[in-house]
């Protein structure tokens, strides 16, 4: 079974530092990996997905990804935080290409921003 | 466009009663997908529906069931309520056509505490 690991449970920065969340998944065979955030109060919303093609993707507010397949790892980048970052960060997978699948996600990365 | 719709927001149940959840997914998909998300353990995959159809189911007891209506909307039952049942239940969508690279997108979620 296919898991995914967020190692990073709490993240604490001030603005404009860079920011780095990593994310490992367990599964050999193709995988479509995606970041998802959860500001407070509202629902998860897409950061960004890497389905295949260059392992460096760019998403919504600044955000990039880089997969690493011979790491199985994702890790999510931000040159530089704001306040307004301040979140809870998941990194999901789904494997293989054929029928659609859940989702299985990492633990949540809580990420808090100061001024 | 509207978004994922869920109802109701809260809901408190005490033990042993059924709570009905309910979603209503983005115009144009046929997919619904239902998450628990309890404290501590993250976000974990309940069950998918697709085109009426019961199409996955995660690692839960049966008394957690429900349906996908003509209009592609679903409900989530609990039957036997438990304590450990209190969580963030979650409802996403997806348009049902790229199978495992299909992007899942979130509601705002139901509530529910049972005491």
């Amino acid at each position: 079974a296919q898991s995914v690991s967020q190692h990073n449970h709490h993240v604490i920065l001030s603005e404009a530092a860079s920011l780095e969340l990593g994310c490992n998944y367990s599964y050999g065979g193709t995988v479509n990996l995606f970041w998802y955030v959860q500001y407070p109060g509202q629902h998860l919303q897409l950061l960004l997905k890497y389905f295949s093609g260059d392992p460096l993707v760019k998403g919504i507010k600044g955000f990039e990804a880089e997969f690493i397949k011979s790491k199985f790892s994702f890790n999510l980048r931000k040159p530089s935080v704001q306040w307004s970052d301040t979140a809870e960060y998941f990194c999901a997978v789904t494997s293989g290409t054929g029928t659609a699948s859940k989702l299985t996600f990492g633990t949540g990365t809580r990420l808090q921003v100061t001024l | 466009e509207a978004g994922v719709t869920q109802s109701p927001t809260h809901l408190i149940k005490t033990r042993g009663q059924q709570a009905t959840l309910r979603c209503s997914p983005i115009s144009g998909h046929t997919s619904v997908y239902w998450y628990q998300q309890a404290l501590g353990l993250g976000l974990q995959f309940l069950l998918w529906y697709d085109e009426g159809e019961e199409r996955n189911r995660g690692n839960f007891p049966p008394r957690f069931s429900g349906r996908q209506f003509p209009n592609y909307s679903s409900e989530l039952n609990v039957n036997a309520l438990e304590l450990e049942d209190s969580a963030l239940y979650l409802c996403a969508s997806s348009p049902g056509l790229a199978g495992a690279r299909e992007t899942q997108y979130f509601g705002p979620g139901t509530r529910l505490l049972v005491l």
